[in-house]
């Protein structure tokens, strides 16, 4: 699986969009992207994959460059609640298990 | 509650002591899959089933570590003789069939070991 370069900690303000990038400049053709997030003393939580499109759903956004070398998770109203580490994935479909990294320490600044 | 559920939450144990942790998966997901991860680190995978087969080890599975999910629902994780570098956070995921599928995970069981 492409390896993922991610900030190890980023800060937002209460109520702005939270744009958290990743950078998995290996990837290759048949790979997705995903996204996981984890909240301190509880397990991962999917949030949302794509392999080329933009994907959106009811927590946050995808925005997957055209050469697919590059990603941003967009959250587009920060709450306290997202303060978490969230982990960028890049996955072969043909591999059965999530490779974590360190991901990114997002905390929301009331 | 029909998410992930583990027991127990937490462990303290003795160096050289057994224990085992027992996983509830998602009602019908065929696969489960467990994680470590020590403090400041993502998950690191362990092992998984698809229902009761055992498809995929890690090598941070030693000897010292069997897992088990004998009818394809719950599974437990076992170490035997524990060491203090098996302390850890221990996750077990599930999810209805392949990896491309969201996994939905457990809250843990954190493993101290004195």
């Amino acid at each position: 699986d492409a390896k993922t370069t991610q900030p190890p900690s980023m800060d937002c303000a209460e109520g702005r969009a939270a744009n958290l990038p990743c950078n998995h400049s290996t990837i290759s053709g048949n790979e997705y992207v995903y996204w996981y997030r984890q909240i301190h003393s509880q397990g991962p939580q999917y949030i949302i994959h794509g392999l080329k499109n933009n994907e959106t759903n009811e927590m946050a956004s995808l925005i997957i460059t055209e050469d697919r070398k590059s990603s941003t998770l967009i959250l587009p109203h920060a709450t306290l609640r997202d303060t978490a580490v969230y982990y960028c994935i890049v996955i072969n479909f043909g591999n059965e298990k999530l490779t974590f990294g360190t991901g990114t320490r997002l905390t929301i600044i009331p | 509650d029909t998410g992930v559920s583990q027991n127990p939450r937490h462990k303290i144990t003795k160096r050289g002591q057994n224990v085992t942790f027992r996983c509830d998966p998602i009602s019908e997901h065929n696969r489960l899959y467990w994680y470590r991860q020590t403090l400041g680190q993502g998950p690191e995978f362990l092992t998984y089933f698809q229902n009761e087969a055992q498809l995929e080890k890690s090598r941070l599975l030693s000897d010292r570590f069997s897992a088990e999910r004998p009818k394809g629902s719950f599974s437990t994780l076992e170490i035997q003789r524990t060491e203090q570098g098996d302390s850890a956070m221990y996750l077990c995921a599930s999810t209805p069939g392949a990896i491309n599928e969201k996994l939905f995970f457990g809250s843990g069981t954190q493993l101290s070991v004195l």
